[in-house]
């Protein structure tokens, strides 16, 4: 099925360790984004892909690093982990930017730092 | 800072009631608005993206109003059944490639 997929689902580290996120959409979108959920608060924008080759800071973008790695992938890395990144973090695409077009989301990474 | 703003945060209501909630955002710089349906376990799917002030759109039996002079819009769901049961989120752009999500209001529709 067409749509936006995330690896891993959940995943637990260490304080310090480092991992990267993956997303892949086959939609042939040209934007992706990086969001988190924590509670109480809405989708927070960590970074943000507008086309292929391109990437800008979102609202949180301490701690994160990102690679648009071609068209379909859009990769989050955190490079040493720190409890308050505990949360779960979702991967969006979209056609276009800032249009009438709505977000695919995929599935959601449940990340905990301990 | 731009604030979305979603109210009521929870509501139960019984099958069949209709009811609606309200997404308030900033009136100045208006260019689109999401609405998502967000089922637990599940990831955001949207529902309607509004960009005229006066918009109306429809699905079924969700609908959504916009009023961007005066900076809200409503869903109203008609009839609501447990399958609606869910987090509405809206998402709230001024132009630029940012969404502004609120926190979502949840749904619980008791049979």
């Amino acid at each position: 099925n067409a749509g936006v997929t995330q690896t891993p689902k959940f995943q637990v580290l260490k304080t310090g360790q480092s991992m990267t996120l993956q997303c892949a959409q086959d939609m042939n979108h040209n934007s992706m984004y990086w969001y988190r959920q924590d509670p109480g608060m809405g989708l927070r924008l960590i970074y943000y892909s507008a086309s292929e080759g391109t990437t800008d800071k979102g609202e949180v973008p301490n701690g994160y690093n990102v690679s648009r790695l071609n068209k379909r992938e859009f990769s989050l890395r955190l490079e040493s982990a720190a409890p308050s990144q505990t949360s779960v973090y979702f991967c969006a695409s979209s056609e276009h930017t800032s249009t009438e077009y709505g977000y695919t989301f995929g599935s959601g990474t449940r990340l905990t730092v301990v | 800072i731009l604030n979305v703003e979603q109210s009521p945060q929870s509501l139960h209501v019984q099958e069949g009631d209709s009811t609606n909630f309200t997404c308030s955002f900033p009136s100045s710089n208006f260019y689109a608005l999401h609405w998502y349906r967000w089922e637990t376990a599940k990831s955001p799917e949207a529902l309607f993206v509004m960009t005229l002030n006066g918009d109306e759109k429809k699905k079924g039996r969700i609908s959504a109003t916009l009023n961007t002079k005066e900076g809200y819009s409503y869903l109203y769901i008609k009839g609501s059944q447990p399958e609606d049961s869910a987090t509405y989120l809206c998402a709230f752009n001024s132009g630029t490639y940012k969404y502004i999500f609120g926190t979502g209001t949840r749904l619980k529709v008791l049979a």
